[in-house]
């Protein structure tokens, strides 16, 4: 076990829906990342929060959201889900300043649209 | 082109060999170059950390990193089954929070 938790674990849905992924990171660690892993893009950077604050932006789809709660857990909003969408989502939390670049990932989501 | 390039396999080799995994990147602003090891149906989990260029060893696993040549090794000596994984190369500019840059992973399997 990781330290950072991610529900669900497996979700199917269809086209045109939307769905919300949940991450815990582990204790003490102030960042969240989230990250799409798929067959033919590999691991892809979405999006950063620390402390509350989204600090960075990657290839985040508009339909894509993200927030992270005073508890410093994490949700990953995805709306208009499209087949493409299908993929692992993992969430990912680091310590603040040095050691940051140090990513613990959580088991992931796998998220089907049909 | 991406800015971090790995070979995806997979690559097969019997138990008990040594196994070479490779990186090449273009910015030439990393620093900060680790190894994930990631299970089928599981979280990428952090095998190796090094800064800058040189070795660093951890059991059976030692990570290479050639700045100058902008490539980085992961070697696995006396493979096992159990090192049959999807590993991960990852890099960054700075320790500080930016993001890492992954490479796409290379599919490892150790046949007994």
């Amino acid at each position: 076990d990781s330290g950072v938790t991610q529900t669900p674990k497996h979700l199917i849905t269809a086209t045109g829906q939307r769905v919300t992924l949940r991450c815990s990171p582990r204790s003490g660690d102030l960042s969240v990342y989230w990250y799409q892993q798929s067959l033919d893009q590999g691991l892809q950077f979405l999006i950063q929060y620390y402390n509350g604050e989204e600090r960075a932006k990657g290839n985040i789809l508009e339909r894509f959201s993200a927030q992270q709660f005073p508890d410093l857990h994490s949700e990953l909003n995805l709306s208009s889900l499209e087949l493409g969408d299908s993929a692992l989502y993992f969430c990912a939390s680091s310590v603040a300043g040095s050691g940051a670049n140090v990513l613990t990932f959580g088991a992931g989501s796998r998220l089907t649209v049909l | 082109q991406k800015e971090v390039e790995q070979d995806p396999g997979p690559l097969s080799v019997p138990e008990g060999a040594i196994v070479s995994l490779n990186c090449t990147y273009s910015n030439s602003a990393f620093q900060y170059f680790m190894w994930y090891r990631q299970y089928s149906r599981k979280g990428p989990e952090l095998l190796m950390y090094t800064y800058s260029s040189g070795n660093k060893e951890d059991g059976r696993f030692t990570a290479q990193v050639d700045k100058s040549s902008k490539y980085i090794s992961l070697f696995i000596r006396d493979s096992q089954p159990s090192d049959s994984a999807t590993y991960l190369c990852a890099m960054s500019e700075n320790n500080a929070g930016n993001m890492l840059t992954f490479g796409g992973g290379t599919r490892l399997m150790v046949k007994p």
